[in-house]
């Protein structure tokens, strides 16, 4: 089936600091989705994209869908401690109406 | 707070058993989705509902079933529990059957002892 690729499984930035992850896949993808997620609660979106070579901002966050519409990018600027969870990418395909999410990369954020 | 809500939030049981979770999707939304999330196998999607009817359905055990109700809640049954059902279920609801995005509850920590 499809699967999307997050790595490293973990990163660990220092306060200030910027981070870029990105998120890949071996099939297309026309939707792109970056979630966070904090201990204990569900994922909250943080931004949708929607057509190849989109650039969205929230934020500090900035998030790219990649012009071959098999990956995207999240970057995050000048990190804060609140930046701590687990940053997960999803994407969807045709006309099929379920997300294929990644495995998540845990972001540490030292003060 | 996405508007969604799942209870209960944590549920301890016993293998073989059935338990069922609840969820109410936020307000003006059709469809709800259901996910298990365990530490080695991420987000794993099992199946969709869109205004009462099944739409889309995905790593879902036989022994687990879901339904959504006239009121738009749903809710899902895990049956003859195992060790492995173990995780946290996350149920997420969307306005249409399309909707690319999804708006994720608290979830339920299920733990089978």
């Amino acid at each position: 089936g499809q699967q999307l690729n997050q790595s490293p499984q973990s990163m660990f930035i220092q306060e200030g600091e910027d981070v870029s992850m990105n998120c890949t896949s071996s099939s297309i993808f026309n939707t792109w989705l970056w979630y966070k997620q904090d201990p204990g609660e569900g994922p909250v979106l943080l931004i949708a994209l929607y057509k190849a070579g989109e650039l969205t901002s929230n934020g500090r966050l900035t998030a790219q869908f990649g012009i071959t519409r098999k990956d995207s990018f999240l970057n995050i600027s000048a990190s804060i401690p609140s930046d701590v969870g687990i940053y997960f990418c999803a994407g969807r395909s045709g006309a099929n109406s379920k997300l294929t999410f990644g495995k998540g990369i845990t972001l540490s954020v030292r003060p | 707070d996405s508007g969604v809500t799942q209870t209960p939030k944590h549920l301890i049981t016993a293998t073989g058993q059935r338990v069922t979770l609840r969820c109410s999707p936020r307000s003006g939304d059709l469809s709800v989705y259901w996910y298990q999330q365990s530490l080695d196998q991420g987000l794993q999607f099992l199946i969709q509902y869109y205004n009462g009817e099944e739409r889309a359905k995905g790593n879902i055990l036989e022994r687990f079933s879901a339904q959504q109700f006239p009121d738009l809640h749903s809710e899902l049954n895990l049956s003859s529990l195992e060790l492995g059902d173990s995780a946290l279920y996350f149920c997420a609801s969307s306005v249409g059957v399309l909707s690319h995005e999804q708006y994720f509850g608290p979830g339920t920590r299920l733990t089978v002892t």
